[in-house]
């Protein structure tokens, strides 16, 4: 099955810096790759994603690069701020038959933004 | 998007007894369900998938008589956890994926305490 890695567990940045947190799955047939932001105690909140057909989405701050040859894919988060403070987790899943398609996640990033 | 509603939010029971978990999708008819347990600081793991109508699909080390997964409806799944012991102690959290996207939703998770 699906394995997801995540790379690295915690990360602390000044403010205004960036932020990158990298992923890499196993399942080459896996083709949607979202990321989820999670506050503690929260349920999980989907903050962009990417389709094996794109090699790279951005919205406002936040950007996403995907490598389907290396199975690598990445997140990136320019000018931070304190309320980026939280656990982000990568994950795949095969989009192709979209409502059946289980989500695995990878093992989470702290990040911590110190104002 | 889809609107996911759990209960409870908290529960606290005795080891030894069981607890049931409600998942409900609010405005779709989801045929499938995925139900994620998660530890503390831990990332979200996929217990199983359950189907409306016939037996859900439990991952590989998931205790399929412990966790009693009944998806009788298209709006709802429930999750029994029976007989209950204090390493049942987690926080457990349903998902859906709308057919029209491949975005996963969450509902707002249930944080089980076994005394």
């Amino acid at each position: 099955g699906e394995n997801v890695e995540q790379h690295p567990s915690t990360l602390s940045v000044q403010e205004g810096d960036s932020a990158v947190i990298k992923c890499t799955y196993s399942d080459s047939a896996s083709n949607y790759f979202p990321w989820y932001k999670q506050e503690l105690g929260k349920r999980p909140q989907l903050i962009i994603d990417i389709r094996s057909n794109v090699g790279e989405k951005k919205d406002q701050r936040i950007a996403v690069t995907l490598n389907k040859t290396a199975k690598h894919f990445s997140l990136h988060i320019t000018e931070t701020q304190p309320e980026d403070s939280a656990v982000y987790f990568c994950a795949a899943s095969k989009g192709r038959s979209a409502s059946y398609d289980k989500v695995i996640f990878g093992p989470g990033t702290s990040l911590s933004v110190i104002p | 998007g889809a609107v996911v509603s759990q209960h409870p939010s908290r529960v606290i029971c005795k080891s030894g007894t069981s607890v049931k978990i409600e998942c409900r999708s609010l405005d779709f008819q989801a045929t499938t369900m995925f139900w994620y347990r998660q530890f503390p600081k831990q990332s979200l793991m996929l217990m199983a998938t359950s189907n409306e109508g016939s037996k859900a699909t439990y991952e590989q080390g998931v205790e399929k008589d412990k966790f009693l997964i009944n998806h009788a409806s298209l709006t709802l799944s429930t999750l029994t956890v029976t007989s209950a012991h204090p390493e049942d102690s987690s926080f457990y959290i349903c998902s859906l994926r709308d057919r029209l996207n491949t975005e996963a939703f969450f509902g707002q998770g249930t944080r089980l305490t076994v005394v």
